[in-house]
């Protein structure tokens, strides 16, 4: 059963754009969630991460946005460029464990 | 400069044959993972080890093995139990309360088994 739950699978916008990724749990014992991008062939790099006593979280043009009720977290990438171009996980961390658990992945093309 | 080191980086097997990969911190991390991922997929946890001389299964554990006895080091072993071996394996480290539990990752070992 997949604990996160993302999506889209894949994502294409034009350069200048927003990039919007979204995420899904049902665990109320997560408490912490991170985002990553990963390049091909590399390992992935922390990017963003927000823990649920905060709604929102911005660190330059990248913005997490959470909604503790829903359930839900998404990542937004404001004038997206063509070095963006990655694929992003977003993951949450068990409470009681400090254990990760990630979704799928988002294909993300920036095209010029 | 603090980070995790994988090697090698690339790394060829035949079936039939158990493997080590290796992963050294130097975070000071307590907690260290070992990932497999496969083409298109997303990350699923093999084992993972929160102290020293102490681990647990994740949940594709099976046909794999780790030991960890040092805090730096979480070497895994893929064994020729292990069915469907070829697969890019990540390890990660995370910190305590303190770094907010942040989670890092190693460079990777692409294995293919042949």
């Amino acid at each position: 059963q997949q604990q996160v739950k993302q999506s889209p699978q894949s994502l294409i916008v034009q350069k200048g754009g927003i990039s919007i990724i979204n995420c899904a749990y049902e665990n109320t014992a997560f408490d912490y969630f991170p985002w990553y991008q990963q390049f091909p062939g590399k390992g992935p790099a922390l990017l963003i991460a927000i823990r649920p006593d905060v709604s929102e979280k911005k660190e330059g043009r990248f913005t997490i946005s959470f909604n503790k009720s829903a359930k839900q977290f998404s990542l937004h990438i404001m004038d997206s460029q063509p070095g963006d171009s990655a694929t992003y996980f977003c993951a949450a961390k068990s409470g009681a464990r400090n254990q990760f658990y990630f979704g799928t992945g988002t294909s993300l093309t920036v095209i010029p | 400069d603090g980070g995790i080191t994988q090697s090698p980086k690339y790394l060829f097997r035949k079936e039939g044959q158990n493997v080590t990969l290796s992963c050294e911190q130097n975070l000071n991390h307590d907690a260290m993972y070992w990932y497999r991922q496969d083409p298109g997929q997303g990350l699923r946890l093999i084992y993972y080890s929160q102290i020293v001389n102490d681990f647990q299964k994740g949940d594709i554990a099976e046909g794999y093995s780790v030991s960890r006895e040092k805090k730096e080091s979480f070497p895994l072993t893929v064994t020729s139990a292990q069915k469907n071996p070829t697969a890019f394996y990540l390890c990660a480290s995370s910190g305590d309360r303190r770094s907010y539990y942040e989670q890092y990752f190693g460079p990777g070992t692409r294995l293919t088994v042949t």
